[in-house]
């Protein structure tokens, strides 16, 4: 069954950086688009990163554009963001989510979800 | 962005009633919307996606239904794991989500 694991959290300084990992099993990784989305404490959820299948497009929601950095390798199953210039609102849940499509036909929502990995920014 | 207004906030239900949840989005997204569920300390479940198709998995007594800017999730008798909240999310433009409506037990 696909299994997705997060792992790379922890407790930053505004400014600093983080990577977090996730590591997919289940599935064939290198047909399918992955997404990190992330849900601050209390709060809703936000989307906030796309990379399609190949790796060959990537995209960003504004607020983290220019900080953070994701990448796919499809030869280790493995989905990293790097997440730089952190500031307080960043204070989330972060999870990584398998997009839905196959070979980026019909996707655009998440249908297996990581457990999460906590990010916390404070001074 | 679009933005996608759930409603009500929160939903006081007892088991075995009803549950019909809305969202409406500030511009037409076609049939693209999903619903899902999250239950405290857990990851979100994906529900039903393009409006009305239930996901692999997800009892009969989910149902979605709703075009353009207005749609509707009904679950049609409360099972007790269904208290939780539930998000809808669009992908016509990006991807976001409403607020979310959560279900509690009355």
């Amino acid at each position: 069954q696909v299994n997705l694991v997060e792992s790379g959290g922890g407790v930053v300084q505004p400014g600093g950086s983080l990577r977090l990992s996730c590591a997919a099993s289940g599935f064939a990784f290198s047909s399918f688009g992955m997404h990190w989305v992330r849900q601050p404490p209390g709060k809703g959820l936000q989307w906030v990163s796309f990379i399609q299948f190949d790796g060959a497009n990537k995209y960003y929601t504004d607020s983290v554009k220019g900080r953070f950095t994701i990448s796919k390798d499809n030869s280790r199953n493995t989905l990293d963001l790097q997440i730089n210039s952190l500031r307080p609102d960043d204070t989330a849940i972060y999870y990584c989510a398998k997009d839905r499509g196959y070979s980026g036909y019909d996707g655009g929502y998440f249908d297996y979800w990581g457990q999460g990995v906590r990010v916390t920014v404070s001074s | 962005e679009i933005v996608l207004t759930q409603s009500p906030v929160t939903l006081s239900l007892y088991p075995g009633e009803r549950a019909t949840l809305s969202c409406r989005a500030s511009q037409g997204v076609n049939s693209y919307l999903a619903w899902y569920q999250q239950k405290p300390g857990q990851a979100p479940r994906l529900l039903i996606y393009d409006a009305s198709n239930r996901a692999t998995g997800v009892p009969a007594r989910f149902s979605g239904s709703g075009y353009g800017t207005d749609f509707t999730l009904t679950i049609s008798s409360l099972e007790p794991e269904d208290f939780a909240v539930y998000y809808c999310q669009q992908r016509a433009h990006w991807f976001t989500f409403g607020g979310g409506t959560k279900i509690e037990i009355k």
